[in-house]
């Protein structure tokens, strides 16, 4: 079957680092890629790891780790605008297979 | 469309009835999807479309569930006898293609959020 595990939720302080893990199970394993969905609004692309290592855009950075099913996402300066709902996906096949989610806090 | 537009944003119906959920995607995009979110929760795939063809229904969660797509283009997912369990926000993306490779990022629409009472 196919299974994404990754934290319920995250709090952190502004300016701050956090990072959010994601661990997965799958066939047909293409690459991971992440989503941030703020409260009412629709998922957003925040990026894509096709091959092992780090993929940096601005104060967002994504690890993904082949050979030990995981990944993570790592946010730099947090801001308060941060604060959303941010998921792991992974393409398997023909679609991609979402995890549960992260619900980050970030506190003044 | 600049984007992937949905309609409407919002349904109330009475369980029973039928409900039709449109999806419109980005022009030229080859790819279209369907997913449901529970308030608070993850997002499940329901169907694909690559074309006018659906190559994997596996995620309708039951034959009340029905997807097309014509011309390529706009989708109608449809929901017959609705059940309370039903409620949830319908969510639409798509993609120059199928997923795969960092070229096939998924546009999401703003969602239908429907309420069966």
């Amino acid at each position: 079957g196919q299974s994404l595990e990754q934290p319920s939720e995250v709090t952190a302080v502004e300016g701050a680092i956090v990072q959010i893990n994601c661990t997965y199970q799958t066939s047909g394993f293409y690459g991971l890629s992440w989503y941030q969905q703020h409260d009412g609004g629709a998922p957003t692309f925040l990026s894509y790891n096709g091959l092992d290592g780090l993929e940096e855009t601005g104060r967002f950075s994504s690890f993904l780790s082949r050979s030990d099913s995981y990944g993570y996402l790592l946010l730099q300066e947090l801001q308060m605008k941060d604060s959303a709902s941010y998921f792991c996906a992974v393409s398997s096949g023909d679609k991609l297979i979402f995890g549960t989610g992260t619900r980050l806090q970030v506190f003044p | 469309g600049a984007g992937v537009s949905q309609s409407p944003s919002n349904k109330v119906t009475e369980k029973g009835k039928d409900v039709e959920l449109r999806c419109d995607p980005i022009s030229g995009h080859t790819a279209l999807y369907w997913y449901r979110q529970s308030l608070g929760q993850g997002l499940e795939f329901l169907i694909y479309f690559q074309g006018n063809s659906a190559p994997d229904k596996s995620g309708l969660p039951s034959d009340r569930f029905s997807a097309e797509r014509t011309g390529g283009s706009v989708s109608t997912l449809t929901i017959q006898r609705t059940q309370q369990e039903d409620s949830a926000v319908y969510l639409c993306a798509s993609s120059l293609r199928l997923a795969g490779g960092p070229w096939e990022t998924q546009y999401f629409g703003p969602g239908t959020r429907l309420l069966v009472l």
